[in-house]
């Protein structure tokens, strides 16, 4: 089945300085990558996603890229602020498949004023 | 919050008891999920339902049990066999498969605590 590993698992910068967050995944044919943001006691929500037709897509400061050949892929945030804190997973999503989503582990992000 | 509820939001039951977490969603999604949260191991799969009277394990599925009588409605039961049940557990539905695209929603979670 699909692995995904994800790095770092925490993870701090200043205020407006940049946070880049990678994952990798085992099964070539994962087709779906989408990122979560989970805020302290709440649930996690979706921020941006990508398909593997395409090599990076961009959400005001939020950016993803994927290298299919290397299979992983990185969220990258751009002039972090403090509600950007919070605990990031990344996924994949094998084309067709039922069971849907493996997850990462997880990235505690900390933005410090 | 996308229609997703769990009750309760916590819940404390003794060792050897069987208990069930609650998930409804009104977001006439085909699919639902069930995952369990530990610190440090992200999401991990327990069981997921992609129509009504049908489901399927996921990768923890022991000493959890579901049903999917109705389309709104996904419990999860778990099980005295469940060696470490504390945790935090999630439900989530989609309208249909997520590779092709379809955003999977979070309910807000149940923690639970066996004493």
């Amino acid at each position: 089945g699909e692995n995904v590993e994800q790095h770092p698992s925490t993870l701090s910068v200043q205020e407006g300085d940049s946070a880049v967050i990678k994952c990798t995944y085992s099964d070539s044919a994962s087709n779906y990558f989408p990122w979560y943001k989970q805020e302290l006691g709440k649930r996690p929500q979706l921020i941006i996603d990508i398909r593997s037709n395409v090599g990076e897509k961009k959400d005001q400061r939020i950016a993803v890229t994927l290298n299919k050949t290397a299979k992983h892929f990185s969220l990258h945030i751009t002039e972090t602020q403090p509600e950007d804190s919070a605990v990031y997973f990344c996924a994949a999503s094998i084309s067709g498949s039922a069971r849907q989503l493996t997850f990462g582990s997880g990235t505690q992000l900390t933005v410090l004023p | 919050d996308g229609g997703i509820t769990q009750s309760p939001k916590y819940l404390f039951r003794k060792e050897g008891q069987n208990v069930t977490l609650s998930c409804e969603q009104n977001l006439n999604h085909d699919a639902m999920y069930w995952y369990r949260q530990d610190p440090g191991q992200g999401l991990r799969l327990i069981y997921y339902s992609q129509i009504v009277n049908d489901f399927q394990k996921g990768d923890i599925a022991e000493g959890y049990s579901v049903s999917r009588e109705k389309k709104e409605s996904f419990p999860l039961t778990v099980t005295s066999a469940q060696k470490n049940p504390t945790a935090f557990y999630l439900c989530a539905s989609s309208i249909g498969i997520v590779s092709f695209g379809n955003e999977q929603f979070f309910g807000p979670g149940t923690r639970l605590t066996v004493l």
